[in-house]
């Protein structure tokens, strides 16, 4: 498998900014997923996009399956303290495996 | 409550032993993974399997073996060979069938630290 370009590779931001982070790949994927992942604990799924072009919304969360099927995005409005954590994307091709992003580390200072 | 049950949350092995890692689902899931993550990394697959008795090597597997005699469950051992275990290590699953279909996609249990003594 291939790890994801991610970036940035951290942010640190006042509360209520908005965010936005991407994944690349130089290969094509028919899936791409988002998890965040809090300290100690194990990734939690945020979105899954399975067509390219697809906007998804969960929330104050929204991504993007690029048209291109080798790339995708995140978008977090208006961000709470609570929004701490690691967001990793995931881009699955024609096998049952993942391939990872290194992680955006994301700070909200109140 | 369904779910991935990972255990100990916290192992630690001596030099030259072996350690197994524990994983357990009640989601009916067919597939199961192990990925090892490491700081500021993303996570790396081990070994998966697809159904009972039957597993594949991920892109790191030397060092570490695994069986699947039950569906329910999927341990990792990590043994002598491997010389740099010290890592977080997560178990997924996922319904293959509605997989390939685009559908549920990998949910996780919430780790295990492995720290060498």
């Amino acid at each position: 498998g291939q790890q994801l370009n991610q970036s940035p590779q951290s942010m640190f931001i006042q509360e209520g900014e908005d965010v936005s982070m991407n994944c690349t790949s130089s290969s094509i994927f028919n899936t791409w997923l988002w998890y965040k992942q809090d300290p100690g604990e194990g990734p939690v799924l945020l979105i899954a996009l399975y067509k390219a072009g697809e906007l998804t919304s969960n929330g104050r969360l929204t991504a993007q399956f690029g048209i291109t099927r080798k790339d995708s995005f995140l978008n977090i409005s208006a961000s709470i303290p609570s929004d701490v954590g690691i967001y990793f994307c995931a881009g699955q091709g024609s096998g049952y495996a993942l391939n990872f992003g290194k992680g955006t580390s994301l700070l909200v200072t109140p | 409550d369904g779910g991935i049950t990972q255990s100990p949350k916290y192992l630690f092995r001596k030099e030259g032993q072996n350690v197994t890692l524990s994983c357990e689902q009640n989601l009916n899931h067919d597939a199961m993974y192990w990925y090892r993550q490491d700081p500021g990394q993303g996570l790396r697959l081990i070994y998966y399997s697809q159904i009972v008795n039957d597993f594949q090597k991920g892109d790191i597997a030397e060092g570490y073996s695994v069986s699947r005699e039950k569906k329910e469950s999927f341990p990792l051992t990590v043994t002598s060979a491997q010389k740099n275990p010290t890592a977080f290590y997560l178990c997924a699953s996922t319904l293959t069938g509605e997989w390939l279909m685009g559908g549920q996609p990998q949910h996780f249990g919430d780790g295990t630290r492995l720290s060498i003594l």
